[in-house]
């Protein structure tokens, strides 16, 4: 099974811009979170897609949105850039483990944003 | 204040030592997982544990749930330079579906 992809790995955009991450889950995985890591906080929940519907979302402001195709792809936009935007953008696809209940996420390897 | 304490922030130690990683809340948590995560990529998953009191071993890597499910250790028994990386534990307050991860302990374990 491919992991899950993420793309790009590495960009530079200047305060104000726009960006769009993109992220394609496991195959076969319906659900797919965005969590924002930054050496200060740490890794924080941004939002989970399920079935092309948001299903959970996190603490961050509304410049920050994102969605999901029929095909399970997601995209997150983060527009009017900050400084603090600055961080490694992780997606993960997921399924709920048999038995225990536990929501297990499988990373892609980020993409990681430098605001200027 | 996070809702998933992680001590020590910072570990350096040399290989052949023992260590261990402390992972604390004040919330019940119906599960707890441990993830790895080596620097240009994600986090790993290394182990899930359920039921309180639950010890679990991965080779070198002793992991235990708390009595209580408040709190997880992970042990690691004479670590190797491959053990280097950032150890993230996480888990799912009360009902709620979303991860939430500890601050992280950045192990570094010297030849």
């Amino acid at each position: 099974k491919a992991g899950v992809t993420q793309t790009p790995r590495y960009l530079i955009k200047t305060r104000g811009q726009q960006v769009t991450l993109s992220c394609s889950p496991i195959s076969g995985h319906r659900s797919v979170s965005w969590y924002q890591q930054t050496p200060g906080q740490g890794l924080q929940f941004l939002f989970e897609y399920f079935s092309e519907t948001q299903r959970n979302k996190g603490n961050f402001p509304g410049r920050f949105s994102g969605r999901q195709f029929s095909n399970s792809r997601s995209e997150m936009n983060v527009s009017t850039l900050e400084l603090g935007d600055s961080a490694l953008y992780l997606c993960a696809s997921s399924f709920t483990a048999r038995g225990s209940g536990a929501n297990v996420l499988t990373f892609g390897a980020g993409s990681r944003l430098t605001v200027l | 204040t996070q809702l998933l304490e992680q001590s020590p922030q910072f570990l350096s130690i040399q290989e052949g030592e023992n260590l261990t990683v402390y992972c604390n809340s004040s919330s019940v948590f119906s599960s707890l997982q441990w993830y790895r995560q080596e620097p240009g990529e994600g986090p790993v998953l290394l182990v899930t544990v359920v039921t309180g009191g639950e010890v679990k071993k991965l080779k070198r890597l002793t992991f235990q749930f708390g009595d209580a499910r408040k709190d997880s250790s992970l042990h690691i028994t004479a670590a190797q330079p491959g053990d280097t990386g950032l150890y993230l534990c996480a888990g799912s307050p009360g009902s709620a579906r979303q991860l939430t991860f500890g601050s992280g302990t950045q192990l570094t374990v010297l030849p």
